[in-house]
């Protein structure tokens, strides 16, 4: 079955940097699209950004363009978001999301759990 | 950008009343519209997508309609295991967006 499992998070200081990660399991990740998503506490989900499944496109939320990077590593089937410059308003749990990608990728059929990531001096 | 407009923010229904939530599109999105639903302290899951096609293993009372700019997910008979938080996302384009939500209580 579909796994997918997020580490990295943790309390950072402001103005710090960051890099989760999302071991993906039970199907072709070279294949799908994958995206980032994030929940700040008590709001709805906001989409952060999204990878082609052989990562030659990337797309970002305008409020984080330059200071996230989301990356992966097909030979290892895991998906990493960098963070830098950290604010408190991006404190949030970080989830993982796989494209439907039989229908389409810009739709998640899959989250990981989270992880939650508070910045806090 | 496409902003997300979710009405109500909040509604109050009984175990087998026939909830409706509706969804609205600053821009028309054609059929690009999911819903997905919330537990708390869980992660979302794909409910409905492509405004009216029901996600593999999601139970038959769910049901969306709509097309271009408004759309609407029934849920036919509200069972105990559906008081959540329901969202709907537009995956027109980038930049994707979400509502702000619906949440369904117990009354």
């Amino acid at each position: 079955q579909v796994q997918l499992v997020e580490s990295g998070g943790g309390v950072v200081q402001p103005g710090t940097s960051l890099r989760l990660s999302c071991a993906a399991s039970g199907f072709s990740f070279s294949r799908n699209g994958m995206h980032w998503v994030r929940q700040a506490p008590g709001k709805g989900p906001e989409w952060v950004a999204y990878i082609r499944n052989d990562g030659s496109n990337k797309y970002y939320e305008d409020s984080v363009k330059g200071r996230i990077t989301i990356s992966r590593d097909n030979s290892k089937s895991t998906l990493y978001l960098q963070v830098n410059s950290l604010r408190a308003e991006d404190t949030a749990v970080y989830y993982c999301a796989k494209g439907k990608s039989d229908y389409s990728n810009y739709v998640f059929d899959y989250w990981g759990q989270g992880t939650l990531v508070t910045v806090s001096s | 950008d496409i902003q997300m407009t979710q009405s109500p923010s909040s509604l109050s229904a009984s175990v087998g009343d026939r909830v409706t939530v509706t969804c609205r599109a600053s821009q028309s999105i054609n059929v690009y519209l999911n819903w997905y639903q919330q537990k708390p302290g869980k992660a979302p899951e794909l409910l409905i997508y492509g405004a009216s096609r029901l996600q593999s293993g999601v139970p038959s009372r769910f049901s969306g309609s709509g097309s271009g700019t408004d759309f609407t997910l029934t849920i036919s008979s509200l069972q105990p295991e559906d008081f959540a938080t329901y969202y709907c996302q537009h995956s027109y384009s980038s930049p994707l967006s979400f509502g702000g939500g619906t949440k369904v209580e117990i009354k």
